[in-house]
């Protein structure tokens, strides 16, 4: 069985530019959750679709962040313009259905912003 | 507002001797519990989990034990190896919400 894909691995940028991350979920999982992990601290969850629904975006920065899923399957996290600091790791992760069920996680995107 | 804290940053341990990590929590509403590894470069992987209703649950050579009155829990490794090395997250939901996730513990088994 395939794993969490995610694209880029890296990405340096200047601030107040604009950057896009994406997510491929494991196949037939139906929720995909986005998480921000900054250095030394613990991921935290950004927003979690059910399908192609908006589940929770309660810590999504609305003002420069936005995100989408709109097949259900695949996803993509933009920010536009970029702060220094969201300089973090970015990562998705999927499960088969919310809650407790195990979540998998992909390699993450590793974001620098200058 | 931290509410799951691993206030340990860093553990080392000899090969073949037992790993205790720990997790306090602030939230009495947290009613399930998992344990995540990180290996560099990679992204968690999932380790072991325990609901609010047991007090442990073991899993090969990994326990994790939960002391709800003391808002504690911890995860042994016996015997330790070197392939253990690694970040532990602890992380903890409220009836099927969210994940809240520990700082991580760094943990290095040395030979």
């Amino acid at each position: 069985e395939a794993g969490v894909a995610q694209s880029p691995r890296y990405k340096i940028i200047e601030k107040r530019q604009s950057v896009a991350f994406w997510c491929n979920p494991i196949s037939g999982h139906a929720t995909l959750y986005w998480y921000q992990q900054i250095l030394g601290q613990g991921p935290k969850l950004l927003i979690q679709f059910q399908n192609n629904g908006v589940v929770d975006d309660s810590q999504l920065p609305k003002d420069r962040f936005s995100a989408e899923r709109l097949k259900g399957v695949d996803s993509t996290l933009k920010i536009q313009p970029a702060k220094l600091e969201d300089s973090a790791v970015y990562l998705c992760a999927s499960s088969h259905g919310q809650g407790n069920n195990e979540q998998f996680f992909g390699p993450g995107t590793r974001l620098t912003v200058l | 507002d931290q509410q799951v804290k691993q206030n340990s940053p860093s553990l080392s341990v000899q090969e073949g001797r037992i790993s205790i990590l720990n997790c306090d929590y602030t939230n009495s509403m947290f009613d399930y519990f998992l344990w995540y590894k990180k290996y560099p470069a990679e992204g968690p992987t999932f380790l072991i989990s325990i609901s609010s209703i047991k007090d442990k649950n073991e899993d090969g050579r990994f326990t994790v034990f939960l002391n709800k009155s003391a808002k504690h829990l911890s995860l042994h490794i016996v015997p330790s190896q070197p392939g253990d090395s690694a970040v532990y997250f602890c992380a903890a939901s409220v009836e099927a919400d969210k994940l809240i996730f520990g700082t991580g513990t760094r943990l290095q088994v040395f030979p």
